[in-house]
């Protein structure tokens, strides 16, 4: 069975630049790459969508490959309040539905 | 608030019980979704919605859970006969129809979190 899958944890310091990286063999030809911040007891919220080679936001830059296997998630200069899980959502090919990675916990320190 | 809401935010209830979540979409959205999403696991795909037309059910709805869209505008999800496996936070999402079969950006509401004694 096809997976989307990211490291289950990365730490980081305030003030650096984190990438957290979604890999997605089987990804639907085309169809978007989305990611989304997660707090505890609430829902995902949305930080930046893109489809190919690079797209840039207020908070955050998506890295796509030409083969679009895989995607990076780049937060420049991350703060405490960045603590978070992180996760990509992408439609798969063969399916569908749409499949939410395994997650990343960022933990940010002082 | 133009966002995305569901209600109740929580639900505790003993097993066996019914219980039934509403999720009201942003306003202009036509396609809404139902997610489960157990703790420390990332949301998981249950069903969506083009304004009143479920097109789409996971494998993952079960018989016990059914999912309506009257009017195309809130939706509600029940759960029949709850058991203790379906504790679980259930998240709401709406977007507007996507082009070419893409999917476009879903706003997520809080969540529905729900505890099966």
């Amino acid at each position: 069975l096809a997976k989307t899958t990211q490291p289950i944890s990365m730490d980081s310091y305030e003030g650096q630049e984190v990438n957290i990286t979604c890999s997605h063999n089987n990804i639907a030809t085309n169809d978007y790459i989305t990611w989304y911040q997660q707090f505890p007891s609430q829902g995902p919220r949305f930080i930046i969508q893109g489809y190919k080679t690079k797209v840039t936001n207020e908070v955050a830059s998506l890295f796509i490959p030409a083969d679009r296997k895989s995607s990076t998630l780049s937060l420049p200069r991350v703060s405490l309040s960045d603590t978070a899980v992180y996760y990509c959502l992408v439609a798969l090919r063969g399916f569908q539905k749409l499949v939410f990675g395994t997650g990343t916990r960022l933990l940010v320190s002082p | 608030d133009t966002g995305v809401s569901q209600n109740p935010r929580h639900k505790i209830t003993k097993r066996g019980q019914n219980v039934t979540f509403r999720c009201d979409p942003i306003s202009e959205h036509n396609r809404l979704y139902w997610y489960r999403q157990t703790l420390g696991q990332g949301p998981e795909f249950l069903t969506y919605f083009q304004n009143e037309a479920q097109l789409e059910k996971s494998r993952l709805l079960s018989d016990r859970f059914s999912a309506e869209r009257p009017k195309g505008s809130f939706s509600t999800l029940e759960i029949q006969r709850t058991e203790q496996g379906d504790s679980a936070m259930y998240l709401c999402a709406s977007s507007s129809s996507g082009t070419g079969g893409k999917w476009e950006t879903q706003y997520f509401g809080p969540g529905t979190r729900l505890l099966v004694l």
